[in-house]
């Protein structure tokens, strides 16, 4: 079992629509990451999460540390959202991250 | 525009070659990371800078070798890479190891071995 899993791995949405992507953890961590990657490459660090809740524009993410469990909302979608989602984890005992697979999503106009 | 900045955005090379790859950054980071990255799967570490100092090396061929000649400036040297080497190589930085910090990625170097 891999120590990050995301779910879902492919979304597809309407513009417009409410955006949910899940990541579960089964190691101590000290934060965990939201990243966006389009395609081309270049990766961009959205969250750093150690408790609680973050908000940046149209963009939510919540961590419940007891369930070892985060999401990242995004409101209102807009096809300019259509990335992969990846969220990562950094150890307590060490600062490597550990990586998701990644959740790619699609915004359909 | 991305704060850490790749070079050459793509690079083909024949297997006997040897190429480098180049990173800087000049938000005063002093941690300094090379990653590869295969297509649909998360980046893959490779190597940790510390100070200047290689402080990871996750059992990488020697056929990769890091430089990090000061504390804004990575490189990669490449040499006898295999067609499974195609990949794309991604550095990233952040203000300190120890500390939770976000690391700042670059856009890439798309390496593709003949």
């Amino acid at each position: 079992k891999n120590e990050v899993e995301q779910s879902p791995q492919n979304l597809t949405a309407q513009e417009g629509e409410f955006i949910t992507i899940n990541c579960s953890y089964s190691v101590g961590i000290s934060a965990l990451h939201w990243l966006q990657q389009h395609p081309g490459g270049g990766i961009v660090s959205l969250f750093m999460l150690s408790s609680g809740k973050k908000k940046h524009g149209r963009l939510i993410a919540t961590i419940n540390i007891q369930e070892k469990h985060s999401s990242l909302h995004i409101t209102a979608s807009h096809p300019r959202d259509s990335a992969v989602y990846i969220c990562a984890v950094r150890r307590d005992s060490n600062y490597q991250l550990i990586w998701g697979a990644g959740t790619k999503l699609i915004i359909k106009p | 525009d991305t704060e850490v900045t790749q070079t050459p955005k793509h690079l083909v090379m024949g297997m006997t070659n040897k190429k480098s790859l180049k990173c800087e950054q000049h938000m005063g980071h002093r941690a300094m990371y090379w990653y590869k990255q295969k297509a649909k799967k998360p980046p893959e570490l490779m190597f940790v800078y510390s100070y200047e100092k290689l402080s990871i090396n996750e059992s990488v061929p020697s056929r990769f070798s890091p430089e990090c000649p000061n504390s804004s400036l990575l490189n990669l040297h490449l040499h006898a890479l295999q067609p499974e080497d195609s990949a794309l190589y991604l550095c990233a930085s952040s203000h300190d190891p120890s500390l939770n910090q976000p690391q700042h990625f670059g856009d890439g170097t798309r390496l593709s071995i003949l």
